[in-house]
C-alpha cells in the first residue's frame, strides 16, 4: 500500500517488559515523528527524524524510550521496562519535508497496553 | 505541554446542520492545520491555513485564523453522518516549524 504502516496494530505487554513498535513510512519521505495518544486526549510529539538523524528527542518521556531510523526509511520506537503508564496509542507520521507546511500523513497506530 | 485548546470538547448535531469548532493556541505559528480521525483510526489531513491568510475554504469546510487573538475555527457545512469523528487543530511553529502541536480534539456527532 501507499499509506504509512505501523506494525503490531496491538500490543499487549507485562509491566517491565521491552517492546518494540514499527513504523514504514511513505516511500520518498524523508521526515518522520511519532507521537503518543492517550485515551481521549490530544497527540503528545515524542521525536521527529530527518532521514536517519533525529534532530529532536525533545519529546521522549524518559530514558526508557528510544527510538531509531535505518536507511532513511523504517523506524522503531522502544519502550524498556514497560510501565503502565506507558499504556497508549502509538502514532506514526511521515511527510515530504519542506513541502506544502508540512502535511503529515499517519499510521493507524499501535495500541500499547500494559499490564 | 500541548500548544492547542480547542471548544467544544464534544459537539452533537443533526445531520444537515453546520458544525463548528474554535483553536486557540500560545505562540507565534507558521500555518495552522486541522486533521480528522475516525474511532481506532489514524489522523487525515483536511486543510492548512498559513499565519498571512485570514480564510479558506475546501469543498464544505471553512477555516479561518485571527493571528492577534491566536485562534482558528472550522466550519463544517450541511453536515453528514459520515462527518461523525474527532477533529484537531495543529500549529507548526514558526521557529521550528517541523514540529505539530496539537490541540485536544472536539469530538463531534452527527445523528441522522
Amino acid at each position: 500500500g501507499a499509506g504509512v504502516s505501523q506494525s503490531p496494530s496491538n500490543k499487549v505487554t507485562e509491566k517491565g517488559k521491552d517492546v518494540e513498535l514499527r513504523c514504514d513510512p511513505i516511500s520518498g519521505h524523508t521526515a518522520l515523528y511519532w507521537y503518543r495518544q492517550s485515551l481521549g486526549q490530544g497527540l503528545e510529539f515524542l521525536i521527529y527524524f530527518q532521514g536517519n538523524s533525529a534532530p529532536d528527542k525533545s519529546g521522549l518521556p524518559s530514558d526508557r524510550f528510544s527510538a531509531e531510523r535505518t536507511g532513511g526509511s523504517v523506524s522503531t520506537l522502544t519502550i524498556q521496562r514497560t510501565q503502565q503508564e506507558d499504556s497508549a496509542v502509538y502514532l506514526c507520521a511521515s511527510s515530504p519535508q519542506h513541502r506544502e507546511g508540512n502535511i503529515q500523513y499517519f499510521g493507524a497506530g499501535t495500541r500499547l497496553s500494559v499490564l | 505541554s500541548q500548544q492547542g485548546e480547542e471548544d467544544p470538547q464534544a459537539l452533537s448535531i443533526q445531520e444537515g446542520e453546520n458544525a463548528t469548532m474554535n483553536c486557540s493556541y500560545k505562540t507565534s505559528i507558521n500555518n495552522l492545520q486541522w486533521y480528522r480521525q475516525n474511532s481506532g483510526r489514524g489522523l487525515v489531513h483536511l486543510i492548512l491555513i498559513r499565519s498571512n491568510e485570514r480564510e479558506k475554504h475546501s469543498g464544505r469546510l471553512r477555516v479561518t485564523l485571527d493571528t492577534s487573538k491566536k485562534s482558528s475555527s472550522l466550519l463544517i457545512t450541511a453536515s453528514r453522518a459520515a462527518d461523525t469523528a474527532s477533529y484537531f487543530c495543529a500549529t507548526a511553529q514558526m521557529d521550528s516549524s517541523y514540529k505539530l502541536i496539537f490541540g485536544s480534539g472536539t469530538r463531534l456527532l452527527v445523528r441522522p
